[in-house]
């Protein structure tokens, strides 16, 4: 009954290929967020969707889009992948959009593109 | 623009003495700062907050400070232990975002 749960945990893929990372939410949150861990463990912002509207999006390339069918799951699909892709991938949920609150974080997808 | 400053990027301290991190922000704004704590190979994970109509924040052995004059806010760790190795974010809300600092790796020493 993990609260946040990302699939797949681990991704390895070849330059060039599309992926998908899958995330859910059993909390009943608005809010999640797709963040970017890379080597240096500098946790960036990507994007966030609230009850299913795209809220956020940061300077992403395109290759990355976001799909959220429902306010519990935002997916993110990834075009293309290239080498500089390759970090750790965290979801998060949070409780509502109109004010800040605790982030949730799942356990995240480490993707090696190679 | 938005940005969160976090120093310093490694800290190693004595198993029982004090750890200090600092962080600055540039949105005046900003009003809720958490503190996450990452374990190798965890994910991060709050460990103590506070908003902008509080100065001062202790949950046990932890304790968060908040200048908003100044913009900056910090990080206390008393007693530390071995189980607080870690890398420790400090972020700061801006709009609709929660932008994090950069880390530091806490090392506690034996």
């Amino acid at each position: 009954d993990t609260a946040v749960s990302q699939t797949p945990k681990y991704l390895v893929t070849q330059m060039g290929n599309d992926k998908s990372i899958k995330c859910e939410q059993n909390l009943g949150h608005d809010t999640m967020y797709w963040y970017k861990q890379d080597s240096k463990k500098f946790l960036k912002i990507m994007f966030s969707y609230n009850n299913k509207e795209l809220i956020i999006n940061e300077t992403v390339p395109n290759r990355f889009s976001p799909k959220s069918p429902d306010k519990a799951h935002l997916n993110l699909h990834i075009n293309s992948l290239e080498l500089g892709d390759s970090a750790v991938y965290f979801c998060a949920s949070e409780p509502t959009g109109t004010t800040n609150e605790k982030l949730f974080f799942g356990s995240g997808t480490q993707l090696s593109v190679l | 623009g938005e940005n969160v400053e976090q120093h310093p990027s490694t800290l190693s301290v004595q198993e029982g003495d004090s750890a200090v991190i600092k962080c600055t922000y540039s949105d005046s704004a900003s009003n809720y700062f958490p503190w996450y704590k990452q374990e190798l190979g965890k994910r991060p994970q709050l460990i103590i907050d506070i908003r902008s109509n509080v100065g001062e924040k202790k949950d046990q052995r932890i304790a968060v400070t908040l200048n908003k004059t100044a913009k900056h806010f910090s990080l206390h760790i008393t007693e530390t232990q071995p189980e607080d190795s870690a890398v420790y974010f400090c972020a700061a809300s801006m709009g609709d975002k929660i932008i994090f600092g950069k880390g530091t790796r806490l090392h506690i020493l034996p």
